[in-house]
């Protein structure tokens, strides 16, 4: 079974515009990555942040975790027509084992 | 360095057949992990193989193997193929250490 659900399935926004999603899991981790994929291609990596951090940012990118809630959330700023993609979370926990979260559909409008 | 490849790309079976796809990670990246992605059950781990040895497997039945081999290149087989089979089946490599998984384009696999 899935360990991360992401929130929303789907978000719609215009450009320029910031969009959030969220990500819950249910065991504890040693890590979170958020991954993008574009229209059925691989995955990349965007951005990994640890157990003991809180907040990480990459450019227009801003991560937050919250291990008390087991959630994390993906801040993308000043969206790009570019940016339209299905973003995944995913988590690890002991072994490099990964469960990916089930994803949000995220449509930039110019 | 060049990316991560998975041949073929697009492949169309039918059921009770038996496929092998294929995986180069990046050079001098000794892990290779499988996924399959289908629209209702999303991505799902199947298995990472490590320096030739299977180090985690995901749920899936014994149809489902893989192997790697010692210049860390992997294959994945799948046996008697199900309609539910049908997938875009990843492949995704990673550094010696490092949790950042680069993936492959993906292998659309259609059993009918």
């Amino acid at each position: 079974s899935q360990q991360g659900e992401e929130d929303p399935q789907a978000l719609s926004i215009q450009e320029g515009e910031n969009a959030t999603m969220n990500c819950s899991y249910k065991t504890s981790i040693n890590n979170l990555q958020w991954y993008r994929q574009n229209s059925g291609r691989g995955l990349v990596h965007l951005i990994l942040i640890r157990s003991n951090e809180r907040e990480k940012h990459s450019g227009r990118l801003r991560v937050t975790l919250d291990t008390s809630k087991k959630s994390s959330s993906l801040l993308i700023t000043a969206s790009r027509a570019a940016d339209t993609a299905s973003y995944f979370c995913a988590t690890t926990s002991g072994t490099y084992k990964y469960i990916f979260g089930t994803g949000t559909r995220l449509k930039v409008l110019a | 360095k060049a990316g991560v490849t998975q041949t073929p790309r697009y492949l169309i079976k039918t059921r009770g057949q038996q496929v092998t796809l294929s995986c180069s990670p990046i050079s001098g990246h000794r892990s290779v992990s499988w996924y399959q992605q289908t629209p209702g059950q999303g991505l799902q781990f199947l298995f990472e193989y490590f320096s030739e040895t299977q180090r985690n497997k995901g749920n899936f039945p014994g149809r489902f193997s893989g192997r790697q081999f010692s210049n860390s290149r992997s294959e994945m087989n799948v046996s008697t193929l199900e309609l539910g089979d049908s997938a875009l089946y990843l492949c995704a490599s990673s550094g010696d250490g490092s949790y950042e998984q680069y993936f492959g384009p993906g292998t659309r696999l259609t059993v009918t």
